[in-house]
């Protein structure tokens, strides 16, 4: 059953547009994350937002930013893409240990 | 039915015992991902293996696609190895949506 929810599926942009995309969670989890998983498959996590409280993967540019209406939401929104941000981006929550994802966005950068 | 059947649910072993933890789909497949999440901590990428073996340290990953299943082998375990694997597939349908299976909860004996 999906339960983390994204928008959209696909993107396709220039270099030093504004994207941003949609996360949802409908399972009552108090956290939630963004990862970006590359082109050599490797999933990396690049923010966890639980109760009002961000944390920061040190290695994230900061063009992107998490925004959060509440915690069954957090969208990520990226500044001015670069082709090195041509990735897919998985949202996930939790609520203990096991971490729920959603089925992600694919980003392609020209 | 769910397309990616874990096994087993949970292990409990000594340390210094080798542990194998497996994965089984029903649909077709472009590649199995393995990830390890540590007890309250995000995912961190193991494994991206199409096909056939692969190693890092103390792990292996095994994908027979004709068999349909997919096998974490972690040799002589330590207690840092604790926490739960996921394994997660990659369709062969060209989509980029993961679906992952329900994870292997493994504890060590010290």
């Amino acid at each position: 059953e999906t339960a983390v929810f994204q928008t959209p599926n696909y993107h396709v942009t220039q270099v030093g547009n504004e994207v941003s995309f949609n996360c949802k969670q409908t399972l009552g989890h108090d956290t939630m994350y963004w990862y970006k998983q590359d082109s050599k498959k490797l999933l990396k996590i690049m923010f966890s937002y639980n109760n009002k409280q961000l944390i920061v993967n040190e290695t994230v540019p900061r063009r992107f930013s998490p925004q959060s209406s509440d915690k069954a939401h957090l969208n990520l929104r990226i500044k001015s893409v670069e082709p090195e941000d041509s990735a897919v981006y998985l949202c996930a929550s939790s609520w203990t240990f096991e971490q729920y994802f959603g089925p992600g966005t694919r980003l392609t950068v020209l | 039915g769910q397309q990616v059947q874990q096994s087993p649910a949970s292990l409990v072993l000594q340390e210094g015992e080798n542990a194998e933890l497996q994965c089984n789909f029903s649909t077709s497949l472009n590649s199995m991902q393995w990830f390890y999440q540590r007890p309250g901590g995000s995912l961190v990428s193991l494994f991206y293996n199409p096909s056939g073996t692969k190693h890092s340290g103390r792990l292996t990953s095994t994908t027979v696609i004709k068999e349909r299943r997919s096998s974490l082998h972690i040799s002589s375990s330590q207690t840092t190895d604790s926490g739960t694997y996921l394994c997660a597939l990659e369709p062969g349908t060209g989509s980029n949506r993961l679906t992952f299976g329900k994870g292997t909860k493994f504890s060590l004996i010290p």
